[in-house]
Parts: structure tokens; sequence; C-alpha cells
């Protein structure tokens, strides 16, 4: 979920384990999505994108979810292994700028 | 490809006193965007650069913000004076040529801390 002040939402799994990210974006004139990795000390890493013509993504062990209706966007993660440990953003654009606008993020934790 | 470089990463400073941080965009990007992330604010757009020219600062968050962009190759973010509330770690981005493809490629980042 997405987190708003001083406290990022938590989510915690278990090495192996599939793990779901999920996120609301505000701008219903958004049309393109972002998930970004952020590790501990570093800079914001791209993941995958997804445009709005399109439901659904796959990448490598990632998949990216989009349902305009409600405005939520998820980020899945199969087989999580302590790699994947980090904070993720979802970021959304739209037509009237090229610029991204970031939610909150959050902090995935593997379990070995 | 070298990614985008920052430097310096980490900046210590006393309340008052002039910083510049600088960054250095993938080759061949056209867009360049600094932005500001703290613990309370997240992740915050200061101002971008298209082609070398600011296009939106309405991030910037007050006079004592500037940033120039003197060439495809670099670009500075001043703050004078610098105040506590400064303190964060700021990423430069940059962006391929291509106005679809909206992905950026982030630097490391610079940790400043003003006292």
């Amino acid at each position: 979920g997405e987190s708003v002040g001083l406290h990022l939402p938590t989510l915690s799994v278990q090495e192996g384990d599939n793990s779901i990210i999920n996120c609301a974006y505000s701008n219903s004139a958004s049309d393109y999505f972002i998930w970004y990795k952020q590790e501990s000390g570093k800079g914001p890493q791209f993941i995958i994108d997804i445009r709005s013509n399109m439901d659904k993504r796959q990448g490598q062990r990632v998949t990216v979810l989009l349902n305009k209706t409600v405005k939520h966007l998820s980020l899945q993660i199969a087989a999580t292994q302590p790699g994947d440990s980090a904070v993720y953003f979802c970021a959304e654009a739209g037509n009237a700028g090229n610029m991204l606008t970031f939610g909150g993020g959050t902090r995935l934790m593997v379990k070995p | 490809d070298a990614g985008v470089i920052q430097s310096p990463r980490h900046e210590v400073t006393e309340m008052g006193q002039e910083v510049t941080l600088r960054c250095k965009p993938i080759s061949g990007h056209n867009s360049l965007f600094w932005y500001r992330q703290t613990m309370m604010r997240g992740l915050e757009l200061l101002i971008y650069f298209n082609n070398n020219v600011p296009i939106d600062d309405s991030g910037m968050p007050e006079d004592r913000f500037s940033a120039k962009m003197p060439n495809a190759s670099f670009s500075t973010l001043k703050i004078q004076p610098s105040e506590p509330r400064d303190s964060a770690v700021y990423f430069c981005a940059s962006r391929p040529r291509g106005a679809t493809n909206e992905k950026l490629f982030f630097g490391s980042g610079t940790q400043l801390s003003v006292l």
C-alpha cells in the first residue's frame, strides 16, 4: 500500500514465497506506470513498466497488474529471494507532461 | 555505461553555508531531473531539464535553491544558504531521448546533512 508521513508500510515474506506489493494511484489521466526498487544507500532502479492500454505485463520473476477502474497497480514477485529486500515505489505519468509522480513506497523484507 | 554519476556521495555542512551538488547524466540522454527524498515527503521532483533547458522548476522549495545545466553532460543543484531542513538525499536522474519512454535512470544520490 501507499504510505503517508513517517512510516513505510512493510511486507514481510518468507524466502521462496510470492510477494504482492500494491499501489493506489491518484490521477485517472495517468497512462504510464513504473515500479522501482530502491536498496539501502542506492538510487531507485527500474523494474518494470506498463502502459494504460495493457492490464498485465510480465518480466523475469515479476508481473505488474493494472486495474484502471479502481486506479490500482500491483507488483508480483515470484519466488522471493533475500536480494529482493528493498523499498518498492510505484510511479505514474500522464499525457500532460513527462514527469513521474512517485508513491510513498513499501518496504519488502524477505526472511530466510 | 557508467550510469548517472553524482558527487559528492555525502555532504555535511553547517547552516548558512553554500552547498553544490553535481550530476553527470548518461551520455545521449536529453532529459535530466533533480529529486529530493525524505522520510516525511518521499521522492519529490525539484526541477527537470530538456536539452539543457529548465522546463519545470515548480518543485524547487524556495529561492535558496537553484539548478543549472550548462551542457548536456553536467548539471548542478545549489543551495545557498543551506538550512537544517534541507537535509535529505538528493537524486539526479536522466532519461533517454524519445518522448514515449518516461523511464528514468537514477544516480546513487547525495546524502546531505545540514547541521
